[in-house]
């Protein structure tokens, strides 16, 4: 999986709760991307991250935050958790903007009950 | 934004047969459309890329193939084996956005 990982790599909470996804790279890439996978829908985007400190929203951003401090590391924040965010959540990264490579990682499954 | 549909959602091929998905998208500005695998529990995997500027791209037993003007683009799978079996996206992107507009996904079963 591209020197990416995942935690948790599953999570069940209760709706109302606030949820942190990290996603962790060793690849020193700049672009990092969230995405959630849902069927019927494919990969939607939610946030992306292409510098530190530097994010904005993708597709599907309401109801979800991000923060970027380090270059490899990427949060995704879930402020208050409802049952239509149970989702399988991805993390990506590329090297370069644009039209060019995502490399995945091996995902969070995150049930809201 | 832009729009990728893909057909079929499943797809059941005996194996040595080939397989083919194929995808269409909207916006005519998308130029670059990449081809993703995903196995059960895990992330989806590059498995092959195309550029506008290119009508077709092999890899060994996987091809692509792009018609701009019809807009759309094909994953070719030949000589079909039970580890081909996985469910595969296809993406389009433009080259000044960071978003990929995904399908829906088809699960190819390769029949022993």
């Amino acid at each position: 999986d591209a020197g990416i990982t995942q935690s948790p790599r599953h999570k069940v909470t209760e709706t109302g709760t606030p949820v942190t996804l990290r996603c962790h790279q060793t690849e020193n890439h700049r672009y990092m991307y969230w995405y959630r996978q849902d069927p019927g829908h494919g990969l939607r985007l939610i946030h992306y991250s292409y510098g530190v400190k530097d994010t904005d929203k993708g597709e599907v951003s309401d109801g979800y935050s991000v923060s970027r401090s380090k270059t490899e590391d990427f949060l995704l924040t879930l402020e208050s958790a409802t049952s239509s965010q149970t989702s399988v959540y991805f993390c990506a990264i590329s090297g370069v903007a644009g039209a060019s490579e995502q490399y995945f990682g091996p995902g969070t499954r995150l049930t809201v009950t | 934004g832009e729009n990728v549909e893909q057909h079929p959602s499943t797809l059941s091929v005996q194996e040595g047969d080939s397989a083919v998905i194929k995808c269409t998208y909207s916006d005519s500005a998308s130029n670059y459309f990449p081809w993703y695998k995903q196995e059960l529990g895990k992330g989806p995997q590059l498995i092959i890329d195309i550029r506008s500027n290119v009508g077709e791209k092999k890899d060994q037993r996987i091809a692509v193939t792009l018609n701009k003007t019809a807009k759309h683009f094909s994953l070719h799978i030949t000589e079909t084996q039970p580890e081909d079996s996985a469910v595969y996206f296809c993406a389009a992107s433009l080259d000044t956005g960071n978003q990929f507009y995904f399908g829906t996904g088809t699960s190819l079963t390769v029949i022993p």
